[in-house]
């Protein structure tokens, strides 16, 4: 059973453009939303969070877009650049007392061309 | 960095023998994590620990064990390997406020295992 589920699985966009990656969950309990970015053989890392009572959260070039009701929440990399091809994460934290654990969507491969 | 050293970083066996993978850090992090990375699943968790000796199943335990005696030390054992556990493993820990607060897990460089 599948919590977080994250689209496309892979996505292509031209150097400039804006790279666009969509998750949705079906865990109510989940109360942080961050999202990783993973290069070739390495480990992932967080790249920007948001919490359930926010719509948006920005910084720099990317930005999480949250809509609660619906849901869903989404990435979006504006200016993408051809460092930013990497593997995106989304995932939702659910905390019960002193315990904490991600669930994770299963990624999406992006490849910006120069 | 946050100091996470995972060992062996590649192994080859074959099914049926036990193999256990180390996780070691340096940041006194509350919370380790392992993760297994298949094409096609993303990243999915298996075990979890909230303290020393503190533990508890992720949603793909079945065949897999760990062990934490020390903050520093979690060991993910495949106590009979298969073919279905190819794959590579990550482990992740965790500082209390910084993850409570953000979700932020920092991942070692993952370990890649192979079953015969």
């Amino acid at each position: 059973q599948q919590q977080v589920k994250q689209s496309p699985q892979s996505l292509i966009v031209q150097k400039g453009g804006i790279s666009i990656i969509n998750c949705a969950y079906e865990n109510t309990a989940f109360d942080y939303f961050p999202w990783y970015q993973q290069f070739p053989g390495k480990g992932p890392a967080l790249l920007i969070a948001i919490r359930p009572d926010v719509s948006e959260k920005k910084e720099g070039r990317f930005t999480i877009s949250f809509n609660k009701s619906a849901k869903q929440f989404s990435l979006h990399i504006m200016d993408s650049q051809p460092g930013d091809s990497a593997t995106y994460f989304c995932a939702g934290k659910w905390s019960g007392g002193s315990n904490y654990k991600l669930t994770f969507g299963k990624g999406t491969l992006l490849t910006v061309n120069p | 960095d946050a100091g996470i050293t995972q060992s062996p970083r590649h192994k080859v066996t074959e099914t049926g023998t036990p193999v256990t993978l180390r996780c070691h850090q340096t940041e006194n992090h509350r919370y380790m994590y392992w993760y297994r990375q298949d094409p096609g699943h993303g990243l999915r968790l298996i075990h979890y620990s909230y303290g020393v000796k503190d533990t508890d199943k992720g949603e793909v335990s079945d065949g897999y064990s760990v062990s934490r005696s020390k903050t520093e030390d979690f060991l993910l054992t495949l106590e009979s390997a298969t073919s279905s556990q190819t794959s590579v493993y990550f482990c992740a820990t965790g500082r209390r406020d910084s993850f409570s607060n953000t979700g932020e897990l920092f991942f070692g460089e993952g370990s890649r295992l192979t079953v015969l």
